[in-house]
């Protein structure tokens, strides 16, 4: 079974400074691998995914994550975090043995401080 | 904006009553999908649907049910409400294309936050 595991419930980081939120994930086979963040009261929205191709993959915002297949694991990295950062953000993994059914982790609040 | 719209925003049940959820999915979308999130968790995987056929069912009892209609919009049918029913219901909408599936980015609904009583 698959499974994606989120270490920290919360991240807090000053305006400016770097930002990571971690996510592991156990998948048979390739990965396929996403990050949506959660805003109060509104759905999940689609930050980037990794399907293949290069480890390092940019996407909105000014976000990227990093593949490392060793590790099993997909970072989120943000290198100037703003307060507008501050939400929900949630990891989530498929593959080819459960047709790509994203499984997710339990989600980590980002406090980016004035 | 994704264009995935979900209704009603939020309904208050008793247990044991049924409810009827609705998406419609964004446009050029075939397959919706279905998260329970319950609160302070990460989204669980209901079902699929995929060309009005179920695609996928995750570890959800027979009383949750769904429809999808022509227009790839669906529904989420949950029978005989119980307290743990209480959740965010997602709905995502992605595109399917036969021989891919790896590159299907979901799509999100804002959701429909179910209270039972």
């Amino acid at each position: 079974a698959q499974s994606v595991a989120q270490p920290e419930d919360q991240v807090n980081v000053a305006e400016g400074n770097p930002l990571t939120v971690k996510c592991t994930y156990s998948v048979s086979g390739n990965p396929y691998l996403f990050w949506y963040v959660q805003y109060p009261n509104r759905g999940l929205q689609f930050l980037l995914k990794y399907i293949t191709g290069d480890n390092l993959v940019k996407g909105s915002y000014g976000f990227e994550a990093e593949f490392n297949k060793s590790q099993t694991s997909f970072h989120l990295k943000k290198p100037s975090a703003l307060v507008s950062d501050s939400a929900l953000y949630f990891c989530a993994a498929g593959g080819r043995s459960n047709d790509y059914k994203l499984s997710f982790g339990a989600g980590t609040t980002v406090t980016v401080r004035a | 904006e994704t264009g995935v719209t979900q209704s009603p925003t939020h309904l208050i049940k008793t247990r044991g009553q049924q409810v009827t959820l609705r998406c419609s999915s964004q446009s050029g979308h075939n397959t919706v999908s279905w998260y329970q999130q319950a609160l302070g968790q990460g989204p669980q995987f209901i079902f699929q649907y995929y060309r009005e056929e179920e695609n996928g069912r995750g570890n959800f009892p027979p009383r949750f049910s769904g429809l999808q209609f022509p227009n790839y919009s669906s529904e989420l049918n949950v029978n005989a409400l119980e307290l743990d029913d209480s959740a965010l219901y997602l709905c995502a909408s992605s595109l399917k294309v036969l021989g891919g599936g790896a590159s299907d980015t979901q799509y999100f609904g804002p959701g429909t936050r179910l209270t039972v009583l």
